[in-house]
């Protein structure tokens, strides 16, 4: 069975542009969670969603937000770049009912 | 507020050598602890996790014990071996799937 995927794996932008984060679950799985990894502040949690619906939040500003598609997949978006949003952005996938998180390898933005 | 404190931040041990990672949590509502493996360049893998009822879970060379009262568990590798270099994360589950993860302990086992 795939593993979560996550696209693009680099993205280079600017300042106050805006991105968007593509992850695919491992099939089956319908909780998909994002999740910002820098070496200052370590792993923290952006937001959870299932069915298409959020359902947690993490504390980061409303630049930050997300969505989920039917099938499962999910994509955040983050506007108005900050150098400070620098950072690894990690997708988990889980199955309902389980405790079990599963991550992608990433998608490293760097913002210059 | 950081509700997950790991300790230490790096450790270097003995090829065959006991690896000990010891993280301690002050949110009680925390329902379920795993473990990440985290290489350079990849993701987070899940390596062991354990729930608040058991005091101990084994899989293979790790180890988990837990302690309730203490709100303290700890992460036993047996045997270390230079493939376990890598850096691990403690964590604890509350509401639906969020994650709150200690610092980080960076592992090198030294052939």
């Amino acid at each position: 069975k795939a593993g979560v995927t996550q696209t693009p794996r680099y993205l280079i932008k600017t300042r106050g542009q805006q991105v968007t984060l593509s992850c695919s679950p491992i099939s089956g799985h319908r909780s998909v969670s994002w999740y910002q990894q820098t070496p200052g502040q370590g792993l923290q949690f952006l937001f959870e969603y299932f069915s298409e619906t959020q359902r947690n939040k993490g504390n980061f500003p409303g630049r930050f937000s997300g969505r989920q598609f039917s099938n499962s997949r999910s994509e955040m978006n983050v506007s108005t770049l900050e150098l400070g949003d620098s950072a690894l952005y990690l997708c988990a996938s889980s199955l309902i009912g389980s405790y079990e998180q599963y991550f992608g390898p990433g998608t490293r933005l760097t913002v210059t | 507020q950081q509700q997950v404190k790991q300790s230490p931040q790096s450790l270097i041990v003995q090829k065959g050598g006991i690896s000990i990672i010891n993280c301690a949590y002050e949110n009680t509502a925390f329902d379920y602890f795993p473990w990440y493996q985290q290489f350079p360049g990849k993701g987070p893998a899940l390596l062991i996790a354990i729930r608040p009822d058991v005091s101990e879970k084994k899989e293979g060379r790790f180890t988990i014990s837990f302690n309730k009262s203490a709100k303290q568990f700890s992460l036993h590798i047996m045997d270390s071996q230079p493939g376990d270099s890598a850096t691990y994360f403690c964590a604890g589950k509350a509401a639906g799937n969020k994650l709150t993860f200690g610092g980080g302990t960076r592992v090198l086992v030294k052939p």
